[in-house]
């Protein structure tokens, strides 16, 4: 099973700032099969990004995805107040479809 | 308009059984491999099963396997989670989530989720 690590577990920023997420995984993932979402209190997750780097439909540009081994990255250039929330990657090259611990965003 | 629409969940005593459902709608769900995903409130994501398009293919997390049972109508656009043996663990909102025509896809649509309680 291929486990996620996600840090930080908790990062407080200021609308405006930029936020960086990382995800580690315990063994190699391909780019093409690790995708991020984001889930909001009361909500069911949202995909953002897949295979890394593409956003997915209606995902504003603010959010990027990127690759260096086995450490993903989802950046968020400038934080609007919608976008804190909790962060969680996710490989989905096989079963199990794991998932990170998540990264709760949080205002400062 | 995509849509998956779970229902099914509610308080069920340790050792009992419910099942889960979940209508599609807004696509050729006959196309689709679909996840069921769940989440304790407060925690994080867990991976549950998934089925493929034609319901062949099937896998289950350790956590829930020989317990759990997957399938799906696609006749009538629903996708079912039958859950026997019921344990306190297994409390969480369960999700149904779309995937894509390919084993490996993201999750690209979910549902709000239906609570399920196991408590006696």
């Amino acid at each position: 099973e291929i486990v996620l690590t996600q840090s930080p577990g908790t990062l407080s920023l200021s609308p405006g700032e930029r936020a960086t997420l990382s995800c580690r995984a315990s063994q190699s993932v391909s780019s093409n099969y690790l995708a991020w979402y984001q889930q909001k209190p009361g909500q069911a997750p949202r995909l953002l990004i897949y295979g890394a780097s593409s956003r997915a439909t209606g995902i504003p540009d603010r959010f990027s995805g990127s690759e260096s081994g086995t450490d993903f990255t989802l950046t968020i250039s400038r934080l609007e107040p919608e976008d804190f929330a909790v962060y969680y990657c996710q490989q989905f090259g096989g079963s199990p479809y794991t998932f990170g611990q998540g990264t709760k965003l949080e205002i400062k | 308009e995509v849509q998956v629409v779970e229902s099914g969940g509610g308080l069920v005593q340790p050792g009992g059984s419910l099942r889960l459902s979940c209508a599609a709608s807004g696509f050729t769900f006959s196309n689709y491999w679909i996840h069921w995903v769940r989440q304790v409130p407060g925690e994080g994501l867990v991976w549950v099963s998934r089925i493929n398009s034609d319901g062949s293919s099937i896998d289950y997390a350790d956590s829930v396997k020989g317990r759990f049972t997957i399938s799906r109508d696609n006749a009538k656009n629903t996708l079912y989670l039958q859950m026997n043996c019921l344990r306190a663990e297994d409390t969480a909102m369960y999700y149904c989530a779309r995937g894509g025509q390919y084993s490996n896809s993201p999750f690209d649509y979910w549902g709000q989720g239906t609570l399920l309680t196991v408590s006696s």
